[in-house]
């Protein structure tokens, strides 16, 4: 069955340190894939998405993310973390047999002064 | 502007009652969705459409019901036999219903059993 797993549940980094969040899914085919964020109470902002091509995917304020076939995964990655970075992250897939696009259980990412 | 317009943004039911959430688009998309979230769960699928007048259960159908008669409107009804409904309800659009668009979402709508 087509999945999304997110292995962390929740990351604490500090203020203008590194950010790496995991992102894994199952099922063979390669899907198209997306990075989601949401502010607490909020609908989901779209960061970034990968469809074919270079696999290394450049969003929206300072996000990038990997696609790695070999280890089916696509990480979300950002330099130097901002306090307002600060939020639930999502992953999702969507295999083109389906229509549907399935997503992780999320990243609660708090960021510390 | 463009966009999602999810309403109430807050909304109480008593046990037994059957709710019903808005969601309206002007963003011309003929696919839209509706997930619910709980916490550690991530986003589940409740009712997708892909085109007016059609629509397809997703993951967790049960105990809620769409309707389409319009290319911008989708509004979702709780009903009673949904078993735990208290959740945060996710109206979205997209393009099509094809895999590769990108699913826009509104605010959001908090449903609480009272």
């Amino acid at each position: 069955a087509q999945s999304v797993t997110q292995p962390d549940i929740h990351i604490t980094v500090s203020e203008g340190a590194s950010l790496e969040l995991r992102c894994n899914y199952s099922y063979g085919a390669t899907p198209y894939l997306f990075w989601y964020v949401q502010s607490p109470g909020q609908g989901l902002q779209l960061l970034l998405k990968y469809f074919s091509g270079d696999t290394l995917v450049q969003g929206i304020k300072g996000f990038e993310a990997e696609f790695k076939r070999s280890q089916s995964s696509f990480n979300l990655r950002k330099p130097s973390v901002h306090w307002s970075d600060a939020a639930e992250y999502f992953c999702a897939a969507g295999w083109s047999n389906t229509g549907k696009l399935i997503f992780g259980q999320g990243t609660t990412l708090q960021v510390k002064p | 502007d463009g966009g999602i317009t999810q309403s109430p943004k807050y909304l109480f039911r008593k046990e037994g009652q059957n709710v019903t959430l808005s969601c309206e688009q002007n963003l011309n998309h003929d696919a839209m969705y509706w997930y619910r979230q709980d916490p550690g769960q991530g986003l589940r699928l409740i009712y997708y459409s892909q085109i007016v007048n059609d629509f397809q259960k997703g993951d967790i159908a049960e105990g809620y019901s769409v309707s389409r008669e319009k290319k911008e409107s989708f509004p979702l009804t709780v009903t009673s036999a949904q078993k735990n409904p208290t959740a945060f309800y996710l109206c979205a659009s997209s393009i099509d219903g094809t895999s590769g668009n990108t699913i826009y979402f509104g605010e959001g709508s908090w449903l609480t059993v009272v």
